[in-house]
């Protein structure tokens, strides 16, 4: 299991900030987060991850709660090339070899 | 360029018929995965390596061989392809994999694949 919960759908306008956000309530204390994202018809692509502190780089930035159950991924200006199916991903521990599980993603569609 | 590619592009297969499908990687990764895309299944994990001479078996193994003779190649092989092996298979890599550290995995464009 993916042990994420993301919203199927969400809109956003052009210009606009765009936040995305994701559940993971079963998460653990090494576990880290990770957001890539999926544009139509190519693999996916690295975003930005995070473990406790809240992080920016020139893509996003991602919001982790105190509690470490959800997280936010925020796009500050959306632009419509940011139009893509969004993964939120607990990256597995060492002993389950540290792999990525994909869920279901979030598909976000910024319209003009 | 620097990165990860796949061949071939697009591929059609008939059932029970043998099929490698490569990947190769020029940025001296340790470790690198195989997914396979369907509508509404979202990213599986089939197989993946951590590092040269070693696989291990991600979500959805069956069907499926991978080995990892050097850093830069891992080939997927279905040794007798059926039609639910249809789907769009990535490959990725990362500069290790494990623990702790930051594990950007880099993919490549992927392979259509369709079994009849």
């Amino acid at each position: 299991d993916a042990k994420t919960t993301q919203p199927p759908s969400m809109d956003c306008a052009e210009g606009r900030a765009a936040n995305l956000p994701c559940n993971h309530s079963t998460i653990s204390g090494n576990e880290y987060v990770y957001w890539y994202r999926q544009i139509h018809s190519q693999g996916p692509q690295y975003i930005i991850h995070g473990l406790k502190n809240n992080e920016t780089n020139e893509m996003a930035s991602l919001i982790i709660t105190e509690d470490r159950k959800s997280s936010t991924l925020i796009l500050p200006h959306a632009t419509l090339r940011d139009t893509a199916v969004y993964y939120c991903i607990v990256r597995l521990t060492y002993n389950q070899g540290g792999k990525l599980i994909f869920g279901q993603g979030t598909e976000l569609s910024v319209k003009p | 360029i620097a990165g990860i590619t796949q061949a071939p592009t697009s591929q059609i297969l008939a059932a029970g018929r043998r099929m490698t499908l490569r990947c190769t990687q020029d940025m001296r990764h340790n470790a690198m995965y195989w997914y396979r895309q369907d509508l509404g299944l979202g990213l599986r994990l089939i197989h993946y390596s951590n590092t040269a001479g070693t696989t291990g078996k991600g979500e959805v193994p069956d069907g499926y061989s991978v080995s990892r003779a050097n850093t830069d190649d891992f080939p997927l092989t279905l040794a007798s392809a059926v039609p639910s092996q249809t789907s769009v298979y990535f490959c990725a890599s990362s500069p290790r994999g494990g623990q702790g550290l930051h594990n950007e995995q880099f993919f490549g464009p992927g392979t259509r694949l369709t079994v009849l």
